[in-house]
């Protein structure tokens, strides 16, 4: 059962323009989110996260929304930069150990 | 600074053979994870201990045990190996449960 869904498993977007990564959650009481980013061959590194008590958290080109009751949070890149190219997991925190992961989204970024 | 780091980066395991994977921290967190990312299911946490001393089940922890030697290490161990835990393996630490992790490189395991 997987609880974090990311239902676009590749996502490519031409340098300059916005990237935005989707992710939705089934389980009401996940109170935390974050985004990772993982190049090949390395560990996830933590991006950007976002409480459940925000809708909208900002870091530098990388932003964060959260819509509670549509169980859906997003993750915007703009400009989106070649070194932007990775896969991105969305991951959702439950009972403060328990954090749940998507499958991921592909991103390439073209210049 | 090393972060996290895990050891063996590659290991291939006959059936039933078993195996311990090592994880060190140098940033004095308190939570250390132990995930497992298979292709298209992401990352799936199979133990963690939130403080020394403690450890507890996650999502996926059939097949394994961990110990928490102290704050900086914690292991996972495979006691019989099957290839359904072929797997690249992420060891994780945070310094408080609910506060974002930090991985290591991962253990790419292939169990023949």
């Amino acid at each position: 059962d997987q609880q974090v869904k990311q239902n676009s498993p590749s996502l490519s977007v031409q340098e300059g323009r916005i990237s935005i990564l989707n992710c939705d959650y089934t389980n009401s009481m996940f109170d935390y989110f974050l985004w990772y980013k993982k190049y090949p061959a390395e560990g996830p590194t933590f991006l950007i996260s976002i409480s459940s008590i925000k809708d909208k958290n900002e870091d530098g080109r990388f932003t964060v929304f959260l819509n509670k009751s549509a169980k859906h949070l997003s993750l915007h890149i703009v400009p989106s930069q070649p070194g932007d190219s990775a896969v991105y997991f969305c991951a959702a925190l439950y009972n403060n150990n328990d954090m749940r992961f998507g499958a991921g989204t592909r991103l390439t970024v073209k210049p | 600074n090393a972060g996290v780091t895990q050891t063996p980066k590659f290991q291939v395991l006959k059936t039933g053979q078993s195996m311990t994977l090592q994880c060190a921290q140098d940033m004095n967190h308190n939570s250390m994870y132990w995930y497992r990312q298979d292709p298209g299911m992401g990352l799936r946490l199979i133990y963690y201990s939130a403080s020394e001393g403690t450890t507890d089940k996650g999502e996926v922890p059939n097949g394994y045990n961990v110990s928490r030697l102290n704050k900086r290490e914690f292991s996972l161990r495979l006691e019989s190996a099957a290839p359904s835990q072929t797997s690249v393996y992420f060891c994780a630490s945070s310094y408080a449960a609910g506060t974002e992790a930090f991985f290591g490189q991962g253990t790419r395991l292939t169990v023949v």
